[in-house]
């Protein structure tokens, strides 16, 4: 069984709708990072985050640390949203990244 | 904006051959990584580096693998004997301005990768 799982693998959606996409881990963890990989390869860290919510423009991030849960939202979606979007557990062991497989979401206009 | 720099961005060896892959942190981070990703799989852990020594690897780290700080500003992953099975996107990252209860703080920041095609 992965340690970390994310859900859906795929999604596409017209642009401005709502998305949301899911992500489930089983480790104990120190922080759950999203990050966002381009279509040309590059990652960028969107959000690391411990407990709570953040937002940052369109983006929210949520975790339930109780249910081992979060939640990578996108308000308002936009074709330059379309990428791969990562979860990765940071271990509370070690503090190394574990990685989800990732979900690619197209954005159509 | 501070960025983490890669190169080169794309190579292509013969099997066997030795390749070392560059970076150039951020530079007031201390801990730095590189991790893999295979075409089409998820991103892979290979080792992390703190304080001028390996803090920890993965089980795809093995003898075959190297890292280095040479100059307090670089830091290589050297790839002795490269198989067809290590091409793959090799991405650099550093974190860590400051420690708070043992770990790295602040966000990891990634380079644009170095592709290595291996023939």
């Amino acid at each position: 069984k992965n340690e970390v799982e994310q859900s859906p693998q795929n999604l596409t959606a017209q642009e401005g709708e709502f998305i949301t996409i899911n992500c489930s881990y089983s480790v104990g963890i120190s922080a759950l990072h999203w990050l966002q990989q381009h279509p040309g390869g590059g990652i960028v860290s969107l959000f690391m985050l411990s407990s709570g919510k953040k937002k940052h423009g369109r983006l929210i991030a949520t975790i339930n640390i109780q249910e081992k849960h979060s939640s990578l939202h996108i308000t308002a979606s936009h074709p330059r949203d379309s990428a791969v979007y990562i979860c990765a557990a940071e271990a509370d062991s070690n503090y190394q990244l574990i990685w989800g497989a990732g979900t690619k979401l197209i954005i159509k206009p | 904006e501070p960025e983490v720099t890669q190169t080169p961005s794309h190579q292509v060896t013969q099997m066997g051959q030795e390749v070392i892959l560059h970076c150039v942190p951020i530079s007031n981070h201390l801990y730095f990584y590189w991790y893999r990703q295979i075409l089409g799989q998820k991103v892979e852990f290979l080792v992390s580096f703190y304080n001028n020594e390996i803090s920890e690897k993965s089980e795809i780290f093995d003898d075959q693998f190297s890292v280095e700080r040479p100059d307090g500003s670089n830091f290589t992953l050297k790839i002795r004997s490269t198989k067809l099975e290590d091409s793959a996107m090799y991405f650099c990252a550093s974190s860590g301005s400051g420690l708070a209860g043992g770990r790295p703080t602040g966000e990891l920041f990634f380079g644009e990768g170095s592709r290595l095609t291996v023939l």
